[in-house]
């Protein structure tokens, strides 16, 4: 049982918009900010967002994050078919003092 | 070019210790904070440890407080995970991985993993 919540599937056809969401509480997301990795089949997790909304060198502005009270989302728009991975949510607990995940998202590009 | 590279994996038994390592090159490894996450075949990822840049804090997961320990040697620019009264449980892809300042939670770089399974 994740700290975070996370649909376990989501999927989209190319080129269409697609939300993942991230469901946390007062003592993660609600006070500390989010971050989002992509792990493609086989290979090690990639930072893709963080700090809620900011994305690191050499990622596509296809992909942005938001963040509201104590849940965040993750959107991809022009979805492409390398898009099909994981998606992790993480953020620090101030409760647990610790950072924990979210239980992953799997992306299907249909 | 910015990259870090784990060893240290393999089998062992329960109750048994093992060490990792996590050589870090191509970034001032003593100006970051740098954590452990693990990921259990076909499950998601779970953070482990964390230590501050100058090794002054550390933080682990309830699953792993006080069996495994997190530690760093800035003169090797080498980070650690010794990992004793191992269980089943703890068999993972264990990431070494870099914060993108000194506590900020966010990973920006991750080594490629090391296997670490645990069964007898």
């Amino acid at each position: 049982q994740s700290v975070l919540t996370q649909p376990p599937s989501a999927s989209g056809t190319p080129g269409q918009r697609v939300t993942i969401s991230c469901s946390g509480s007062s003592s993660n997301i609600g006070s500390n900010t989010v971050n989002w990795y992509q792990q493609l089949p086989g290979t090690a997790p990639k930072l893709l967002i963080y700090s809620n909304n900011q994305r690191p060198s050499g990622v596509p502005d296809r992909f942005s994050g938001s963040k509201s009270g104590t849940s965040a989302s993750l959107a991809i728009s022009g979805l492409q078919s390398e898009d099909e991975a994981d998606y992790y949510c993480a953020a620090w607990d101030d409760s647990l003092n610790a950072v924990v995940f979210g239980g992953g998202t799997k992306l299907t590009v249909l | 070019q910015v990259q870090l590279v784990e060893s240290g994996g393999g089998v062992v038994q329960p109750g048994g210790s093992l060490r990792l390592s996590c050589a870090a090159s191509g970034f001032t490894f003593s100006s970051y904070g740098m954590h452990w996450v693990r990921q259990a075949p076909g499950k998601g990822l779970e953070w482990v440890a964390f230590i501050r840049y100058d090794g002054s804090n550390k933080y682990y997961a309830d699953s792993v407080k006080g069996r495994f320990t997190i530690s760093r040697d800035n003169s090797k620019n080498t980070l650690y995970l010794q990992m004793n009264s191992l269980r089943a449980e703890d068999t993972a892809v264990y990431y070494c991985a870099k914060d993108r300042s000194d506590d900020e939670g966010a990973f920006d770089i991750w080594g490629q993993g090391t296997m670490v399974t645990v069964s007898s």
